[in-house]
């Protein structure tokens, strides 16, 4: 089957970095993404790896070792309005459907 | 402007009753999808629909239905058969058919309380 692993619970303080892990278990590999939501809210998109390496885009990076089955968010600078939950994700058996991982709630404080 | 509709945000239904969940979608994306989140949960898929008058189960798909008659609209009903229907529905579109990046747009959320 299918599963991601990623930490329960992540605390920062107001212009610190973060790095959020996924680890995730797939039968093949069609890509990492990351999404984000706030409480209540519609989950985002932040960003997708196909390949090994570092994808950044602002403050957010995403970084992938697919020989690790292991990828992490890393969050810069940051800021209250970071606080949200972060949710892995793959493909749902190879299609574009996702399974996601039961995320993770980063909680920023000044 | 173009989105993703769901309504109603709030929904409350008696015990053994069906309700059905609306989806519209004015992207004119061709993949549509359906998940159920439980608090501290993640997203967990229900149903799928790639094209018109086609559509997947998902890993919870018990106790749930679907249709696709249109491209812009995929509703969820949930019936009596399921057994914890109480949870936040989230509905999303992708404009792609097939695996790699397809990333997901997202409605707003039902809210279900089954009373």
């Amino acid at each position: 089957g299918q599963s991601l692993e990623q930490p329960s619970e992540v605390t920062a303080v107001e212009g610190a970095i973060v790095q959020i892990n996924c680890t995730y278990q797939t039968s093949g590999f069609y890509g990492l993404s990351w999404y984000q939501q706030h409480d209540g809210g519609a989950p985002t998109f932040l960003s997708y790896n196909a390949l090994d390496g570092l994808e950044e885009t602002g403050r957010f990076s995403s970084f992938l070792s697919r020989s690790d089955s292991y990828g992490y968010l890393l969050l810069q600078e940051l800021q209250m309005k970071d606080s949200a939950s972060y949710f892995c994700a793959v493909p749902h058996q190879a299609g574009t459907a996702l399974i996601f991982g039961k995320g993770t709630t980063l909680s920023v404080s000044s | 402007d173009g989105g993703i509709t769901q309504s109603p945000k709030y929904l409350f239904r008696k015990e053994g009753q069906n309700v059905t969940l609306s989806c519209e979608q004015n992207l004119n994306h061709d993949a549509m999808y359906w998940y159920r989140q439980d608090p501290g949960q993640g997203l967990r898929l229900i149903y799928y629909s790639q094209i018109v008058n086609d559509f997947q189960k998902g890993d919870i798909a018990e106790g749930y239905s679907v249709s696709r008659e249109k491209k812009e609209s995929f509703p969820l009903t949930v019936t009596s058969a399921q057994k914890n229907p109480t949870a936040f529905y989230l509905c999303a579109s992708s404009p792609r058919t097939s695996g790699g990046f397809n990333e997901q747009f997202f409605g707003p959320g039902t809210r279900l309380t089954v009373l």
